[in-house]
Order: C-alpha cells, then structure tokens, then sequence
C-alpha cells in the first residue's frame, strides 16, 4: 500500500471555478510535505514545501494547507485557468534524502 | 537555460537493445537523483549520486540498469537488453546538500520499447 495517497485520481472543471485536491500520508516520521505540479511531457515542478510547524502555504492562485496530526493536505486552486490542467503530486519526506510520491490527481480545467 | 537538462528527449527502441539517457544537473547542485515513472503514477526513485559516490539504489534497478557519474557532474542511465516493461519516462533531479533537500527535475527522457 502506497504512504501516501491521494484523492480523486481525476478531476474536470470548469474555468474559473475553485478546486481542492486531496492528500493522505502514513509516512513517519515526517520531516516536510511538497505539493508538485507535473505538466504532460514534462518533469514535476515545485509550487509549495511544508514542515510540520505549518499549517498552510501559498503560492499564487496555490493554497496548501497540512494537519500534521491526522497526517492530511490539501491543495486548493483558486479561480483555474487552462493552464492548471496537469498533474499534481503529494510528496511527503520522512527525512532531508528520502522522498515519498503519491499516484497524483490528474486535473483538466475546461472552457 | 540554467535548470536540468535530459537527453535525449525520446527514445523508441526494440527489445533487446541497449540504451543510454544523460542527464545534466544545476551546476552547483551536489546530489543527482534518477526516477521512473509510468503513465498515471507518481515517480518511483531509481537511485541517487552524491557528487560521483552513488549512495543508494532501488530494489527496481535491476542487473540490466547502470548509472554513473564519473566526475561528479552528469550523470548517464544505462539500460540492458531494454524489455518492453521498461517502457516509461525516466526522470533525473538535482539538489544541493542542505535542509528540505528541494529537488529540482528534468523535463525527462521518455522511452519506449517496442
């Protein structure tokens, strides 16, 4: 079973509208969590890094947030443009070298 | 261009050929990571190099799979005897040596085995 597990495993909206993707983790200990996004054809890009003092992060139209107790987060994207359409990857560390990459939440923002 | 830099950028062989991808990291950035990853999947981590010494490998990378990095700069992912299994895109990252460990990717070599 992967660590970390994220929710839904696609998503269509409309653009414009508001999104939140969803991100569950086991992996212990914890040292930080990212939020990446992963356009088609290309590698993965970093839109925010947490440890576990934080509870939310924003970059942009980009809000994570992070329960570090019930071990969830969250991506939040306000008003999506076209350009939001790709991948979005929950990666949680348990230390400075290791990584832990969920499946991802492919989303498609539409006309 | 200053980010990481993967060639080539696609690669279509036959079963049972030997292929070679090569990966360039930031200039400054110690650590050199290699990762798989396959259609609807997050990546899966291959093996990493701190400066030439490689650290760390997978229980994915297989006899068939070699990586180097001779002098601490690029790095080459050498496949074996492709099969059609390791059809995938091959990623490579780089980081320096420091707290969070940000890693930085390339945009990938994808690889198909025919």
């Amino acid at each position: 079973k992967n660590q970390v597990e994220q929710s839904p495993q696609s998503l269509i909206i409309l653009e414009g509208k508001n999104c939140t993707l969803q991100c569950n983790y086991t992996v212990s200990p914890f040292s930080n969590l990212r939020w990446y996004k992963q356009d088609t054809g290309r590698g993965p890009v970093s839109l925010t890094i947490m440890t576990f003092s934080e509870n939310t992060k924003s970059n942009g139209r980009y809000t994570a947030t992070l329960d570090a107790d019930t071990k969830q987060s969250s991506l939040h994207i306000t008003a999506s443009q076209l350009s939001d359409s790709a991948s979005y990857i929950c990666v949680v560390s348990p230390d400075n070298n290791d990584m832990r990459f969920g499946a991802g939440t492919r989303l498609t923002v539409k006309p | 261009d200053t980010g990481v830099s993967q060639d080539p950028r696609h690669k279509i062989t036959k079963r049972g050929q030997n292929v070679t991808f090569r990966c360039d990291p930031i200039s400054e950035h110690n650590r050199l990571y290699w990762y798989r990853q396959t259609l609807g999947q997050g990546p899966e981590f291959l093996t990493y190099f701190q400066n030439e010494a490689q650290l760390e490998k997978s229980r994915l990378l297989s006899d068939r799979f070699s990586a180097e990095r001779p002098k601490g700069s690029f790095s080459t992912l050498e496949i074996q005897r492709t099969e059609q299994g390791d059809s995938a895109m091959y990623l490579c990252a780089s980081s320096q040596t420091e707290a969070y460990n940000e890693q930085f990717f390339g945009p990938g070599t994808r690889l198909t085995v025919l």
